[in-house]
């Protein structure tokens, strides 16, 4: 079964400073997805970035950007240039690529709590 | 506004009592789930349906109960046989076929048992 680990329960960063998020994942696929989600204290989830595992580059989105090692089965999140409203609860999620005869299931980890200080 | 709707926002349930948390989705989505998030539990996957008529258990099925009759519907029983439903319920749904499409998230339901 396919696990992740997020190693760090809370972070902090100063406004404008970059900080990175950790997160390792146990797989025997070859092929997969892995994302990103923030969820605010508002509680609604919202996808942060998102990457293939066949693909070599790293995805970026404006500030956020990923850090994949497939080898190291890891994908760390780099948000840079933090922002007051960055600060939320990050998780980390894996899925199987259906076409490869994975299944559905999207798991998450435990999440890291980020707290931006002005 | 498309969009995935669960209701109601805060449940009460008595102990002993079966509860049924709604989620409706008008996204066209193939696939659901359900979701319980506790305190420093992250999010733990309790049933996941990919078709009508079709669901799998999650981590942590027992003493949850779904059925998925309706494409747009998937709603979620709490039974008496949960020892410990007090928690935030997430559903989310997903298009199948795409690569890496994401999944979107209803507003969830606090559920308390008193």
């Amino acid at each position: 079964a396919q696990t992740v680990t997020q190693s760090q329960p809370e972070m902090s960063v100063q406004e404008a400073e970059t900080v990175t998020l950790s997160c390792t994942y146990d797989t025997s696929e070859s092929d997969y997805y892995l994302f990103w989600y923030k969820q605010p204290p508002s509680r609604q989830m919202i996808l942060v970035i998102r990457q293939e595992a066949y693909k070599q580059q790293n995805a970026t989105e404006n500030r956020f950007s990923v850090n994949f090692q497939k080898a190291a089965k890891s994908f760390s999140l780099k948000i840079s240039d933090s922002q007051l409203g960055d600060a939320a609860m990050y998780f980390c999620a894996y899925r199987s690529a259906v076409t490869q005869g994975g299944s559905e299931k999207l798991v998450f980890g435990k999440g890291t709590k980020l707290t931006v200080n002005p | 506004d498309g969009g995935i709707t669960q209701s109601p926002k805060y449940l009460f349930r008595k102990e002993g009592q079966n509860v049924t948390l709604s989620c409706e989705q008008n996204l066209n989505h193939d696939a659901m789930y359900w979701y319980r998030q506790d305190p420093g539990q992250g999010l733990r996957l309790i049933y996941y349906s990919q078709i009508v008529n079709d669901f799998q258990k999650g981590d942590i099925a027992e003493g949850y109960s779904v059925s998925r009759e309706k494409k747009e519907s998937f709603p979620l029983t709490v039974t008496s046989a949960q020892k410990n439903p007090t928690a935030f319920y997430l559903c989310a749904s997903r298009l199948r076929g795409g690569e890496a499409t994401e999944a979107f998230f209803g507003q969830g339901t606090r559920l308390t048992v008193v």
